[in-house]
Order: structure tokens, then C-alpha cells, then sequence
């Protein structure tokens, strides 16, 4: 099944500098890539995607690449903000999407 | 976006009763919900995919008995924790996936904090 790692566990920024986490996932067949985003205590909420017929994403501040050869996909966070403060999940999901499979989550804190 | 609604939000139980969590899809019809469980500072383990009309699927480890799944709508499906103990205290999430829209986005219900005392 399909296997999904995540890096760095933690990550501490200056606010406005950027943030980058990255993800790899094993199975080939996976082909939607979700980003969410979860505050304490609250549900995850998606803020980006991409899909593997796409090489780049961006939404203002936020951006998603993916490398198909290599499988792997990362979140870029430009300017950041304390409000980006947050636990932050990559997801891979095979074809029909059927399920996803979670990174074990980046702790982003953005100090002011 | 599409709603999933999840009740309740926190519930505090004695152990040994039983606790149900409900899971609504508002406004589309999810044929497949999912349950995840996440301990403090970690990621979400899928325990189960819950597949409208017919038997729950459980991933390895997760307890069938103990951990009840029931999806007898296209816009509902529970969770019952049965006979549960401390170490059940968890927080629980429902997820839907609304597949008539262009992408195949997961919405998730708002959790529900489960403590067992």
C-alpha cells in the first residue's frame, strides 16, 4: 500500500520569512496530492492540491511542485504569517480516490 | 465548500458504556466516509472505510467489535466506541469525500474529543 513520509516533523520560521515541507510517497499509482492544514483543536481544512498531469501549483502565498519521477511533492508558504501557525498534513490518494494516506504532519510556528 | 457535520463535538463517558459519534454529510451524498483517530501531536490513522449499504472496512489493528461503524444513509454514518477504557480517549474524525464536484476533495467533520474516565 501506499506510504507517505513527511519532513521536517517541526518547523520554526521568522514571520515573513518562507516555509518549505516536502513529502514523499511509494506507490506510483497515486495521483491527487492534497495539502491541509489543521489548528489546534479544529478539523483539517484543505488549502491546496495538485495533480499528477501538473508540475506546479499557486494560490497567493502558497504553492504545491510535484516531481513524479522522483515522487515526491512540496508545500511552499511565502511571507509568512503567526496565523500560518499550524499543523500542516500532505496526503497522497490513488486513482478514483478511494482513501487517502496522511504524512504524519509538519508543526509550523511562525514567530513574530 | 461541502459540509460534514460531526456530533458531538467533546463527550465524557464512564468507562465501560458506550459512546456513539455521528457523521453527516449536509449536502451531498458521500457513499464513502472515513474514520480517523489522532492522538495528541500526530497524524491521522485511518481506522475504517465506511461504505453506505454494507460492511464497514477496518484497518489492520483496529478492533471491529469495539470500534462499530454503521452507514445506513448516503449522508450518515456512526461510530460506537463500545465497552470503552481510558486508553479509547482519543480525538475521532469523520472525512467524506464529495465526488460530484471536479476534484476529489476530502471534507472533514469538526472532530469529536472523546475522554474516558
Amino acid at each position: 500500500g501506499e506510504n507517505v513520509e513527511q519532513h521536517p516533523s517541526t518547523l520554526s520560521v521568522q514571520e515573513g520569512d518562507s516555509a518549505v515541507i516536502k513529502c514523499t510517497y511509494s506507490d506510483s499509482a497515486s495521483n491527487y496530492f492534497p495539502w491541509y492544514k489543521q489548528e489546534l483543536g479544529k478539523r483539517p481544512q484543505l488549502i491546496i492540491d495538485i495533480r499528477s498531469n501538473v508540475g506546479e501549483k499557486k494560490d497567493q502565498r502558497i504553492a504545491v511542485t510535484l516531481n513524479k519521477t522522483a515522487k515526491h511533492f512540496s508545500l511552499h508558504i511565502t511571507e509568512t504569517q503567526p496565523e500560518d501557525s499550524a499543523v500542516y498534513f500532505c496526503a497522497a490518494s490513488s486513482p478514483g480516490g478511494q482513501n487517502f494516506v496522511f504524512g504524519p504532519g509538519t508543526r509550523l510556528s511562525v514567530l513574530p | 465548500g461541502a459540509v460534514v457535520s460531526q456530533h458531538p463535538s467533546r463527550v465524557i463517558c464512564k468507562s465501560g458504556t458506550s459512546v456513539k459519534i455521528e457523521c453527516r454529510s449536509l449536502d451531498f451524498q458521500a457513499t464513502t466516509m472515513f474514520w480517523y483517530r489522532q492522538f495528541p501531536k500526530q497524524s491521522l490513522m485511518l481506522m475504517a472505510t465506511s461504505n453506505e449499504g454494507s460492511k464497514a472496512t477496518y484497518e489492520q489493528g483496529v478492533e471491529k467489535d469495539k470500534f462499530l461503524i454503521n452507514h445506513a444513509s448516503l449522508t450518515l454514518s456512526t461510530l460506537t466506541v463500545t465497552s470503552a477504557h481510558p486508553e479509547d480517549s482519543s480525538f475521532y474524525i469523520c472525512s467524506a469525500n464529495n465526488y460530484g464536484t471536479a476534484n476529489t476533495e476530502a471534507f472533514f467533520g469538526q472532530g469529536t474529543r472523546l475522554t474516558v474516565v
